[in-house]
């Protein structure tokens, strides 16, 4: 079984529509993190969080919020959905502690809003 | 703004050359640094990590780090078709946890 899941996996919408985007993790990690990827612009980050009372917002958090349900679910949520919002979606997980820490991403979430 | 810099590539080299990626940071505070492979669609998934000045090599693959010049490298020896995908550096913000991604180089391996 995989590690970090993502649901759902592909999603298309229409503008103005609330969307969920779920994580969910059994490696245990404290530190989860959403980010978004468009051509050319590499992987940005949105929210991140370190355990379910701490949430802080990334470089591009605006029209988006998050809810860390537990240690292992970590959701974002797209409050009204817009065309610049298509992208794919990474959630990804770290351990807590130390500098050398890789992340693990999940198999993303292909949103396309119309 | 700290920031990762990186060629957008396409970077073609043919099947058994060397592919050289490069990749450079403006965080003078950061500590380590990682290589990401990402096939098209795919996740990222993690080929290397470095921390010390020099090279660490791992099978085909060795990065190079310099501290002083903030730059670090990625080398592919015995490059395969199977190499073609785009790498991504990522560097930890220092004392924050985020991690900055470059845009990624797209590398293409010519059978």
């Amino acid at each position: 079984d995989a590690d970090v899941t993502q649901t759902p996996r592909n999603r298309i919408t229409k503008t103005g529509k609330r969307i969920m985007l779920e994580c969910s993790q059994t490696k245990g990690h404290d530190r989860m993190y959403w980010y978004r990827q468009d051509p050319g612009l590499g992987l940005r980050l949105i929210y991140y969080s370190f355990d379910v009372k701490d949430i802080n917002k990334g470089e591009i958090s605006d029209g988006y919020s998050v809810s860390r349900q537990a240690q292992a679910k970590f959701s974002l949520s797209l409050e009204s959905a817009i065309p610049n919002q298509t992208a794919l979606y990474f959630c990804a997980t770290s351990e807590i502690g130390g500098d050398y820490n890789e992340q693990f991403f999940g198999p993303g979430t292909r949103l396309t809003v119309l | 703004q700290k920031e990762v810099e990186q060629n957008s590539g396409p970077l073609s080299v043919p099947e058994g050359a060397i592919a050289s990626l490069n990749c450079t940071y403006s965080d003078r505070g950061s500590q380590s640094f990682f290589w990401y492979r990402q096939y098209s669609g795919k996740s990222p998934e993690l080929i290397m990590f470095i921390y010390s000045n020099g090279d660490k090599e791992d099978g085909r693959f060795t990065a190079q780090l310099n501290k002083a010049s903030q730059y670090v490298s990625l080398l592919i020896r015995d490059s395969q078709p199977s190499d073609s995908a785009t790498y991504l550096c990522a560097v930890p913000s220092s004392g924050t946890y985020k991690y900055i991604f470059g845009t990624g180089t797209r590398l293409k391996v010519l059978a």
